[in-house]
C-alpha cells in the first residue's frame, strides 16, 4: 500500500474485554515500531520489531500487552483484560532502514476507549 | 537513557511573529535529534533531522551539545503552522534504532 495501515481505526470496548491492533507497514520495510499516544503523556514507546523478532519489548506496560509480527510484515498488537487506563491512540510506525537515522513512517493510529 | 524534554505544552503566537519551540534532551552519547508534526487530522510526520542542516517548510533547528537542546525556530509564523510538534531523539550504535519523543507542543497561530 501506500503507507501504513492500521485498523480498526476506533475501538470503543468494555474494561475487561480483550482487543486485536493490527498494522501493516509499508511494503518491504522491515522495522516497526508501535507507540502508545495519550494526552499528556506524548508518544510512549512500545515495542521495536527487526523482522519477525522483537529485540526491545521494554516498553510494554504490563504482561497484559503482547504483539507480534508474522513474515515480517504485518503486526498485532494485543491488550488482555483492557482497562480504563489503556484508553489512548496506537501508532504504528516502519522503516526501510536498520536504524532511526532514516525516516519513520506512521500510521494514522488507532483510537482505543475503554469504558 | 534517553530522555526529551519540551517544557511547553501550549504556545500561541499571532500570524508573522517569530516562534520558537524548546526541546531540550538528556543523553550520556552523542545523539541524533529530529523534529515531528502533527497537523490536525492528519498522521505524524518527520519535519526535519539535525544531520540534514536543512530547513523546511520555513523552520530550522540547531543542535546546542553545550545546552543539550534541539529548539525548533521560524521567523515569521503562518496559520497552517498550527500543528502538535513533537522532538524525538535516537541514540548511535546499538541503540539507534529507538526514537524516544518528548510529551509534544500545542502551537496555535492566531490570524
Amino acid at each position: 500500500g501506500a503507507g501504513v495501515s492500521q485498523s480498526p481505526s476506533n475501538k470503543v470496548t468494555e474494561k475487561g474485554k480483550d482487543v486485536e491492533l493490527r498494522c501493516d507497514p509499508i511494503s518491504g520495510h522491515t522495522a516497526l515500531y508501535w507507540y502508545r499516544q495519550s494526552l499528556g503523556q506524548g508518544l510512549e514507546f512500545l515495542i521495536y520489531f527487526q523482522g519477525n523478532s522483537a529485540p526491545d519489548k521494554s516498553g510494554l506496560p504490563s504482561d497484559r500487552f503482547s504483539a507480534e509480527r508474522t513474515g515480517g510484515s504485518v503486526s498485532t498488537l494485543t491488550i488482555q483484560r483492557t482497562q480504563q487506563e489503556d484508553s489512548a491512540v496506537y501508532l504504528c510506525a516502519s522503516t526501510g532502514l536498520a536504524g532511526v537515522t532514516g525516516e519513520l513512517f506512521f500510521g494514522e493510529g488507532s483510537r482505543l476507549t475503554v469504558l | 537513557a534517553q530522555r526529551v524534554t519540551q517544557p511547553e505544552k501550549l504556545l500561541s503566537v499571532f500570524k508573522g511573529a517569530p516562534v520558537e519551540l524548546k526541546c531540550n534532551y538528556s543523553y550520556s552519547g552523542s545523539p541524533e535529534l529530529f523534529w515531528y508534526v502533527q497537523y490536525s487530522r492528519q498522521r505524524l510526520q518527520l519535519l526535519l533531522r539535525h544531520i540534514s542542516r536543512e530547513s523546511i517548510k520555513g523552520f530550522t533547528a540547531d543542535l546546542n551539545k553545550g545546552e543539550t537542546s534541539f529548539h525548533l525556530k521560524k521567523p515569521f509564523a503562518q496559520e497552517e503552522d498550527s500543528a502538535m510538534y513533537y522532538c524525538a531523539l535516537s541514540g548511535r550504535g546499538g541503540s539507534n534504532y529507538k526514537l524516544t519523543f518528548g510529551k509534544g507542543t500545542l502551537l496555535t497561530v492566531n490570524p
